[in-house]
Order: C-alpha cells, then sequence, then structure tokens
C-alpha cells in the first residue's frame, strides 16, 4: 500500500460541476502539497498546507491532520482545468524536505 | 510569486553523449534543489537532492555517477546525464526550496524531456 493514496484515478465532470479529488495518507506528516501538472508537463504548485483550509479562486484545499486526509476542490470547473492532479507529503522528521507523491488524479472537464 | 526555469526544455541525443540540463531559481534564493524524473503515467521518482556548495544526496538505486549534480550558486543547480542511453529517456522535473526550513515551500521548474535514440 502506497504511503499517499489519491482518489478517484480518473475524473470526468461537465463543465461548471463541482470537483472533489481526495488524499489520504498513512504516515505522520508537516505539511501536504496539491500540485497541477498539465499535458505538457509543466508542474505548478497549487498549495501547500499542513491545517485547516486555503482558498485560492475557484480552488479549496482543506486539511485534517487527525484523521489524515486532504481534499481539493474545484468549483465551477472549467475545461482549462484538465490536468493531472498530484498530492505530496512532506513526512514528519524529514530533514531534507522530500516529498512523497501520490500516483495522481487525472482530471478531465468537457464543455 | 516564485518562479524555477529548467533548459533545455527538450533535448534528443544519440547514446553514448552526455547531456547536461539546468535548473534555475529565479527570483529567489534556493539552497535545496530536488531533481525528479518521471516516465509516462506515473508520478514523480526523487532521484537526488541537491545543496547548494556540497555534495548531492542521491536515492537508492540512482547512480550518482550516471546522473552528475553540481549545485554551484544558490539561484542554479545542474544534472548531467553522462553516456546517455535510451532506457534515460523520460521527463527530467527540478524543484527548488525556498527558504532553509525543510518544510518550506518547494516551487517546481517545467521540467525537460530527454530522448535519447
Amino acid at each position: 500500500k502506497n504511503e499517499v493514496e489519491q482518489s478517484p484515478q480518473n475524473l470526468t465532470a461537465q463543465e461548471g460541476e463541482f470537483i472533489t479529488i481526495n488524499c489520504s495518507y498513512s504516515v505522520g506528516i508537516s505539511a501536504l502539497h496539491w500540485l497541477q501538472q498539465h499535458p505538457g508537463g509543466g508542474i505548478v504548485s497549487l498549495f501547500m498546507l499542513s491545517s485547516g483550509k486555503k482558498k485560492h479562486g475557484r480552488l479549496i484545499a482543506t486539511i485534517n491532520i487527525q484523521e489524515k486526509h486532504s481534499s481539493l476542490h474545484i468549483t465551477a470547473s472549467h475545461p482549462r482545468d484538465s490536468a493531472v492532479y498530484i498530492c505530496a507529503v512532506h513526512a514528519g522528521g524529514t530533514s531534507y524536505g522530500k516529498l512523497t507523491f501520490g500516483q495522481g488524479t487525472i482530471l478531465t472537464v468537457h464543455p | 510569486g516564485a518562479v524555477v526555469s529548467q533548459h533545455p526544455s527538450w533535448v534528443i541525443c544519440k547514446s553514448g553523449t552526455s547531456v547536461k540540463i539546468e535548473c534555475r531559481s529565479l527570483d529567489f534564493q534556493a539552497t535545496t534543489m530536488f531533481w525528479y524524473r518521471q516516465f509516462p503515467k506515473q508520478s514523480l521518482m526523487l532521484m537526488a537532492t541537491s545543496n547548494e556548495g556540497s555534495k548531492a544526496t542521491y536515492e537508492q538505486g540512482v547512480e550518482k555517477d550516471k546522473f552528475l549534480i553540481n549545485h554551484a550558486s544558490l539561484t542554479l543547480s545542474t544534472l548531467t546525464v553522462t553516456s546517455a542511453h535510451p532506457e534515460d529517456s523520460s521527463f527530467y522535473i527540478c524543484s527548488a526550496r525556498r527558504g532553509a526550513g525543510s518544510y518550506n515551500e518547494q516551487f517546481f521548474g517545467p521540467g525537460t524531456r530527454l530522448t535519447v535514440l
């Protein structure tokens, strides 16, 4: 079993729908990243959070440290949101700041 | 915002040649940079951690003589794939950590696609 599990692995939505991507992890962490990777390959860091909730535009990320779970929500989804969304965690006690990655969720938003 | 660039964005080379990939933090100093490799439809795999002014720390299974890393300044790290072979063809991504704290945010470069013929 991977230390970081994302669900679903694939997600298809219609434009305008509310989307949720989940991330569960089995190790103690200090922080969690949500990353976005477009088909061209470049990765954008969307959020880094260690507690509570963060919001940026149509994106919302929440984390529950006790339950070892985080969610990424996209409101009013748009075709340009189509990408791979990756959850990555800083495991507690790691001195280098190494990240452990989930397998990614492929999101496709149809017009 | 924090920007990390990589050069080149793609490269095609012949088997046996060496290829250098640069990773630069454009608007911040990065004492630590990370090099990742990504195969198609797979997640990122950490290859090594590069610290300015010291030797890189390689992950288990990564050949340090094959993948040479140099972090000569606070804004530049290079990865040299020596004597490249077709199995080295992959997408290479770097990230740079802003600040000295282990859990400071990392910013990712756009990646370099290497194809070895």
